[in-house]
């Protein structure tokens, strides 16, 4: 199965601020890592697919990066609702396994 | 509009049964591979099983290979989750996704809202 780390785990942040998470892989996946966004006692929410693809109506201020082993989901300008839990997740092959999360706090 | 509604989650002894159900609407079920993924009380995301869009070919994470079936009625929109010999280790709130169709690389568009499962005596 291939694994897939986060880091960090949670974070600290305020509001305006720009926050990146990194996403490794244990083998190579190319481009097959989507990004979730999930608050308290709601289901996941898409963001970012096949790396660095904006789902429809995500706001701008979310991007992703990278490719092979190594990913990462940088907020801009971090706002009030964009505090979550953030999972990577790869889609390369089965099991389709997630990051462990990282939570986004205020600071 | 896409809608995934999950139901059949309750409370269950140890080594029992539960049959999770997942009725899909908005969309052409019998195009779209569907999915199970958990999530114990404040613990992170894990794939479970999928199941592609005829039903014919099907994949579990191994720590419920052999106790849970996944299975789909595309006549009735619905996607399950049989679970049998129930663990501690089970209880989770319980999501059904559904898979993007085309060339991949594939992720889920859209997710139920889950179904909680708990497992105790």
């Amino acid at each position: 199965d291939i694994q897939m780390t986060q880091s960090p785990s949670s974070l600290s942040a305020s509001v305006g601020d720009t926050v990146t998470i990194t996403c490794r892989a244990s083998q190579s996946i190319s481009s097959y890592l989507n990004w979730y966004q999930q608050k308290p006692g709601k289901a996941p929410k898409l963001l970012i697919y096949a790396a660095f693809s904006l789902q429809s109506g995500v706001p701008s201020r979310f991007s992703g990066s990278g490719s092979g082993t190594d990913f990462s989901l940088t907020i801009t300008s971090l706002q009030p609702e964009d505090f979550a839990t953030y999972y990577c997740q790869q889609s390369y092959s089965t099991p389709w396994t997630f990051g462990q999360g990282t939570r986004v706090e205020i600071k | 509009e896409v809608q995934l509604v999950e139901s059949g989650g309750d409370l269950v002894q140890p080594g029992g049964s539960l049959r999770l159900s997942c009725a899909a609407s908005g969309f052409t079920f019998s195009s779209h591979w569907m999915h199970w993924v958990r999530q114990a009380p404040g613990k992170g995301l894990v794939w479970v099983s999928r199941i592609n869009s005829d039903g014919s070919s099907i994949a579990y994470a191994d720590s419920v290979k052999g106790r849970f079936i996944i299975s789909r009625d595309n006549a009735k929109n619905t996607l399950y989750l049989q679970m049998n010999s129930l663990r501690a280790e089970d209880t989770a709130v319980y999501y059904c996704a559904r898979r993007t169709t085309g060339a991949a690389p594939y992720y889920f568009d859209y997710w139920g809202q889950g179904t909680l499962v708990t497992v105790s005596s």
